[in-house]
């Protein structure tokens, strides 16, 4: 199986414009997550989404937006970037198997916004 | 969740055991020690997690102390491929409900040759 894939792997992206980085998972896991990691800082969470259907807001989820139509995909929409959105995104999902919630994470989108 | 404390950084030769401390005093009874890793310009991986048990799988050993106030991540025979931040995280697990990961520091492992 290919776990997460996420895409684009990188962009460049001027200030004002919107954009989705996209998220899939093909382990059946119901939770999904976007991270946010900033040079020197640790992952901080901007959404997520306990099930296909809901999603709820993280630690810094100003200026993203996010769906869950289904249970593989969960796109992350920056509707008008700033440069601070400049960062590396971590998709992530978790499964509930033997109680615990192991998160995996998929290889990362750097985002630049110009 | 509760704090935990790692050293910044430690140095490993390659083939040697890495053993990678991690303090959490103000532990609760219900939450998990977890251990993750970053290898540069990677996603975090996942290692290893256990609540009060020690616990071994295909890449790492995870010892808990009784009092379950401090824990080692063991890499049993460390390789160059293993330089990595590693991160101790202590946290309730959650069944049916997202919950976040809290990253704090972590310890950068230099494995030489």
């Amino acid at each position: 199986t290919a776990g997460i894939t996420q895409a684009p792997t990188s962009q460049i992206l001027a200030a004002g414009r919107s954009m989705t980085l996209r998220c899939t998972q093909d382990m059946r896991h119901n939770a999904m997550y976007w991270y946010r990691q900033d040079l020197g800082l640790g992952l901080r969470l901007i959404h997520y989404s306990n099930t296909a259907g809901t999603t709820g807001k993280g630690e810094v989820p100003d200026g993203y937006s996010v769906s869950r139509a289904n249970t593989d995909d969960f796109p992350l929409t920056l509707a008008s970037a700033v440069p601070s959105q400049t960062s590396v995104y971590f998709c992530a999902s978790s499964d509930d198997h033997r109680g615990t919630d192991t998160q995996y994470f998929g290889p990362g989108t750097r985002l630049t916004v110009l | 969740d509760a704090k935990t404390t790692q050293p910044p950084s430690m140095d490993c030769a390659e083939g040697r055991a890495a053993n990678l401390p991690c303090n959490h005093s103000t532990i609760s009874g219900n939450e998990y020690v977890y251990w993750y890793r970053q290898i540069h310009s990677q996603g975090p991986q996942y290692i290893i997690h256990g609540l009060k048990n020690n616990e071994t799988n295909e890449m790492a050993s995870l010892i808990i102390t009784e009092d379950r106030k401090s824990s080692t991540l063991i890499l049993p025979h460390a390789t160059l491929r293993d330089t990595a931040v590693y991160y101790c995280i202590v946290r309730v697990s959650f069944t049916g409900t997202a919950s976040k990961l809290t990253f704090g520091t972590g310890t950068r492992l230099q494995v030489t040759l």
